[in-house]
C-alpha cells in the first residue's frame, strides 16, 4: 500500500499563475479531504469529498480555489491567479469510509513569488 | 463551533524522560479526539484516537493518552522519550460520523525537541 500520494511535492509559481495539485487516496477509500497547512494558521480544513461527490467545502476560499474529484482515483485542488498568501503546505488525506480514521499524504509545498 | 487548544507551543524533554502534551477542546457533546505527529517534511501520522468507552487510549510507539470529559482535555503521554520522537504534535478532533462532521479542526501543535 503506497498510502496516499500527493504530486508534485513542490511548486514554485509567479503571482497571477495557476496552481493545479493532485492527490491519489489509498485503494478503496472512498473520503478524500483537503487541508492547508501555513505557519500564522496552522492546519486548516479546505473540503471534502464522499463517493467523488462534493460533500462540504466551507474551508474553501470563495474565489481562486476549487477541487474536483472526477473518478475515485484522483482528486485536484486548483488555485487560479495565485497570490502570495497562498504559499502553503497543501494536505490530502483519504478515510475508507466516513468518520473513518483520516490517512495524510505528504502534502504539496507552494511557493506563489 | 469547535476548537482546539495546544497551550504548549514548544517543549524540550531529555532521552529518557516522560513527556507530557496538552490538548483542550470546545464542544458541547462529545468529540472525537486524535492526536498526529508530523515529522519534518512529511505528512500527518496517526498515533491513536479516541471513540468512546476507556478514557485511556493507547497509541503507536509508547504514547498514550487519557480523556477527560470533566475537563475537556486529551492530553498525550509518554513515559521515557527517544530522540527519534522529536516532531511536531497535532491534536485534533472531529465531532461525528455523518457528513457534516468528519473533517478535523486542529491545535496549533506543539514541537517537540528531544536532546540526547
Amino acid at each position: 500500500n503506497a498510502g496516499v500520494i500527493q504530486t508534485p511535492r513542490h511548486k514554485v509559481t509567479g503571482k497571477g499563475q495557476e496552481a493545479t495539485l493532485w492527490c491519489e487516496p489509498i485503494s478503496g477509500h472512498s473520503a478524500v479531504f483537503w487541508y492547508r497547512q501555513t505557519i500564522v494558521q496552522g492546519l486548516e480544513f479546505l473540503t471534502y469529498f464522499r463517493n467523488q461527490a462534493p460533500i462540504d467545502d466551507s474551508g474553501m476560499p470563495k474565489e481562486r480555489f476549487s477541487a474536483q474529484m472526477p473518478n475515485q482515483s484522483h482528486s485536484t485542488l486548483k488555485i487560479q491567479s495565485t497570490q502570495p498568501q497562498d504559499s502553503a503546505v497543501y494536505l490530502c488525506a483519504s478515510s475508507l469510509d466516513e468518520g473513518g480514521t483520516q490517512y495524510f499524504g505528504p502534502g504539496t509545498r507552494l511557493l506563489v513569488l | 463551533a469547535q476548537s482546539v487548544t495546544q497551550p504548549d507551543a514548544r517543549v524540550t524533554v531529555s532521552e529518557g524522560a516522560s513527556l507530557q502534551l496538552r490538548c483542550k477542546y470546545s464542544y458541547s457533546g462529545t468529540p472525537y479526539l486524535f492526536w498526529y505527529v508530523q515529522y519534518p517534511r512529511q505528512g500527518l501520522q496517526l498515533l491513536l484516537k479516541y471513540y468512546s468507552g476507556d478514557p485511556v487510549v493507547q497509541g503507536v510507539n509508547g504514547f498514550e493518552a487519557e480523556f477527560s470529559k470533566s475537563n475537556s482535555s486529551f492530553h498525550l503521554r509518554k513515559a521515557s522519550v527517544h530522540w527519534s520522537d522529536s516532531a511536531v504534535y497535532f491534536c485534533a478532533l472531529s465531532v461525528g460520523t455523518n457528513s457534516a462532521g468528519n473533517k478535523l479542526t486542529f491545535g496549533i501543535g506543539t514541537r517537540v525537541l528531544v536532546r540526547p
